[in-house]
């Protein structure tokens, strides 16, 4: 049972131009949620995170967006630069719960086109 | 700050052989993790150490892995014997603590497994 989807496998953006990277969970008690950025041969480093209690948390270019009631989160790059060009793995948690265990997405491959 | 290390960064092995990945964590982070990625997925937690006690194995394969984590620092996971689906890349990461302010986990390079 996948708890969390990333439904777009890839996506390809021009430089300057806005990304849009989306997730998806189906388990309620997910209260924490998490991007890693991943390049080719290297491990996840972590971007952003978002807790329940807000809707929005920006950093600079990169923003994520939460919406609970539809179980769905975004994370967006503005403006995208080529060396935004990794996967993207969207995570999430159960905050103080027992294990704090992530779980990932399948992750979205995102290229930036000069 | 230097972070996780793994070695060893490549390893080629025949089925039903047996292989050992090591990893050190950031020094004071409590929380290790071993993760399986396999090729396409996202990153599968096999286990998760506090300290040197296991916090959560429930996905680790127990017939055929084995993880320790002594004196609560560097931590070793073994497969034997190793089947073909456990070609994957295996990766660490450890976290400051479970349950307090950070939940970020920091992650190694990963050990990329072929198994032939």
């Amino acid at each position: 049972d996948q708890q969390v989807k990333q439904n777009s496998p890839s996506l390809s953006v021009q430089e300057g131009r806005i990304s849009i990277l989306n997730c998806d969970y189906t388990n309620s008690m997910f209260d924490y949620f998490l991007w890693y950025k991943k390049y080719p041969a290297e491990g996840p480093t972590f971007l952003i995170s978002i807790s329940s209690i807000k809707d929005k948390n920006e950093d600079g270019r990169f923003t994520v967006f939460l919406n609970k009631s539809a179980k769905h989160l975004s994370l967006h790059i503005v403006p995208s630069q080529p060396g935004d060009s990794a996967v993207y793995f969207c995570a999430a948690t159960t905050y103080g719960g027992a294990t704090n265990k992530l779980i990932f997405g399948t992750g979205t491959l995102l290229a930036v086109q000069p | 700050e230097a972070g996780v290390a793994q070695s060893p960064r490549y390893k080629i092995i025949e089925k039903r052989q047996s292989v050992a990945f090591w990893c050190n964590p950031i020094s004071g982070h409590a929380t290790l993790y071993w993760y399986q990625q396999i090729l396409g997925q996202g990153p599968k937690l096999l286990i998760q150490f506090q300290n040197n006690g296991v916090v959560d194995d429930s996905q680790l394969p127990k017939d055929r892995f084995s993880a320790e984590r002594l004196k609560g620092v560097d931590s070793t996971l073994k497969i034997q014997p190793a089947k073909l689906e456990d070609s994957a890349v295996y990766l660490c990461a450890s976290s400051l603590g479970q349950g307090v302010v950070n939940t970020e986990a920091f992650f190694g390079q990963g050990t990329r497994l072929t198994v032939v």
